[in-house]
């Protein structure tokens, strides 16, 4: 089976902090991403990445950066937490197949105060 | 650019009162339309993946249908177990491998 674990599965931080949420895939997957959740918004992509260090940005960027240093590690980074941020955030990753399926972990809840 | 709708937000159903989700979309060049059932406080869990108009795959109670603008989950007789946010994705032609999302139809089966 595959698997996406993300390190952290609640997280409490205050504003201004600097905060690394972690993601791991077993299944040797080229792409990963970063989504953010929120009530009424859906899933909203933030960032994704199609081959070690090479990072595209999604649909909101702003606010986060990421890195991925080996293939099966990609990192998203709050430079400077705001309150704005507070959210549910899910890791996923896929082969780079054109219609491979996306696999997802169990999400981190975020919450900035 | 591409766009999904999902329909209805939120669905009521009796155990065993069949029904149908869908899920409409905009793409350019589609590689793929997905399915995953979400349960609170989870992450997305994958069940199906269509490519073709006319295509159908079915899963216990869930059946997902295929058409070149419009996509259904069809639950037939639902148990309380199959409660949970439903949520449909496509991916196009040139999106570099990811997924645009719908916002998700909130499925509640009461005995």
């Amino acid at each position: 089976d595959v698997k996406v674990t993300q390190s952290s599965r609640y997280l409490v931080k205050r504003t201004g902090e600097k905060v690394f949420l972690e993601c791991v895939q077993d299944m040797d997957h080229e792409n990963m991403f970063w989504y953010r959740q929120d009530p009424g918004l859906g899933l909203r992509l933030i960032y994704f990445s199609y081959d070690v260090k090479m990072k595209e940005k999604g649909d909101i960027p702003e606010g986060y950066s990421v890195s991925r240093e080996k293939k099966e590690r990609f990192s998203l980074i709050l430079e400077s937490a705001s309150t704005n941020q507070t959210s549910m955030y899910l890791c996923a990753s896929s082969s780079s197949g054109s219609g491979n399926t996306i696999y997802f972990g169990e999400g981190s809840w975020l919450t900035v105060v | 650019e591409d766009q999904v709708t999902q329909s209805p937000e939120a669905l009521r159903l009796q155990e065993g009162e069949s029904s149908s989700l869908n899920c409409s979309y905009t793409v350019s060049g589609l590689r793929g339309l997905f399915w995953y059932r979400q349960d609170p406080g989870k992450g997305p869990e994958f069940l199906f993946t269509l490519y073709s108009a006319g295509e159908e795959k079915e899963k216990e109670r869930l059946k997902a249908t295929l058409t070149k603008k419009e996509s259904f989950l069809h639950i037939t007789a639902p148990k309380p177990e199959d409660s949970a946010t439903y949520l449909c994705a496509v991916r196009g032609g040139s999106t570099l491998g990811r997924l645009y999302f719908g916002r998700g139809t909130q499925l509640t089966v009461w005995p």
